[in-house]
């Protein structure tokens, strides 16, 4: 079976920086994907990692344990805009498999 | 062109009708995805086409027919539908990778609503 759980909700404050966690328990593992989406917009990519440790893209960083089936997703210098629902996914097959995702973690921005 | 576009935005249909969602990408992308989220729900996996052949059915009902005409373009083919199939489809594709998951792009998705 596929089993990825993400926190509900966080809230921050613009500046600041937030950790989003997600563990996951699934039947195969060949990626892990972060996604942003935005209340009725369409899910818009941020992140991979296959391998352990952290990848770092602008004001975005992923990190990867394999051996503990976890990962974050590391936002700064938070902006308003940030607020979103960020999703967790892992690929389990390799090349075009579907994507599980998490339940999604609602991110709230306050100033 | 770094987009993957979907008509209609929005599709309002009933029980009886028939009717097909469109989705195109011109990124070279060999795989293309169906994907159904239920409001506060994530993405859930429909059906993927990887080089135009349906290669995963996550044992869709038959009143959901996917078609892929050609590379860039992929339907979804709508028919007696049922009020708790209105969601947002989404359609994603991504450009082959050896080994590891394809990083998949998404359109912005049609919303439909079944009366």
């Amino acid at each position: 079976g596929q089993n990825i759980d993400q926190p509900t909700e966080m809230t921050a404050t613009e500046g600041a920086i937030v950790q989003i966690n997600c563990t996951y328990q699934t039947s195969g593992f060949n990626g892990l994907f972060w996604y942003q989406q935005h209340a009725g917009e369409a899910p818009t990519f941020l992140s991979y990692n296959v391998l352990d440790g952290l990848e770092e893209k602008g004001r975005f960083s992923s990190f990867l344990s394999r051996s503990k089936g976890y990962s974050y997703l590391l936002l700064k210098e938070l902006q308003m805009k940030d607020s979103a629902s960020y999703l967790c996914a892992v690929g389990s097959g390799g090349g075009a498999d579907g994507l599980t995702f998490g339940k999604g973690t609602h991110l709230i921005i306050q100033p | 062109d770094t987009e993957v576009t979907q008509t209609p935005k929005h599709l309002v249909m009933g029980m009886t009708n028939k009717k097909s969602l469109k989705c195109e990408q011109h990124m070279g992308h060999r795989a293309m995805y169906w994907y159904k989220q239920k409001a506060k729900k994530p993405p859930e996996l429909m059906f993927v086409y990887s080089y135009e052949k349906l290669s995963i059915n996550e044992s869709v009902p038959s009143r959901f027919s996917p078609e892929c005409p050609n590379s860039s373009l992929l339907n979804l083919h709508l028919h007696a539908l049922q009020p708790e199939d209105s969601a947002l489809y989404l359609c994603a594709s991504s450009h082959p990778s050896a080994g590891t998951t394809d990083t998949q792009y998404f359109g912005p998705g049609t919303r439909l609503t079944v009366l």
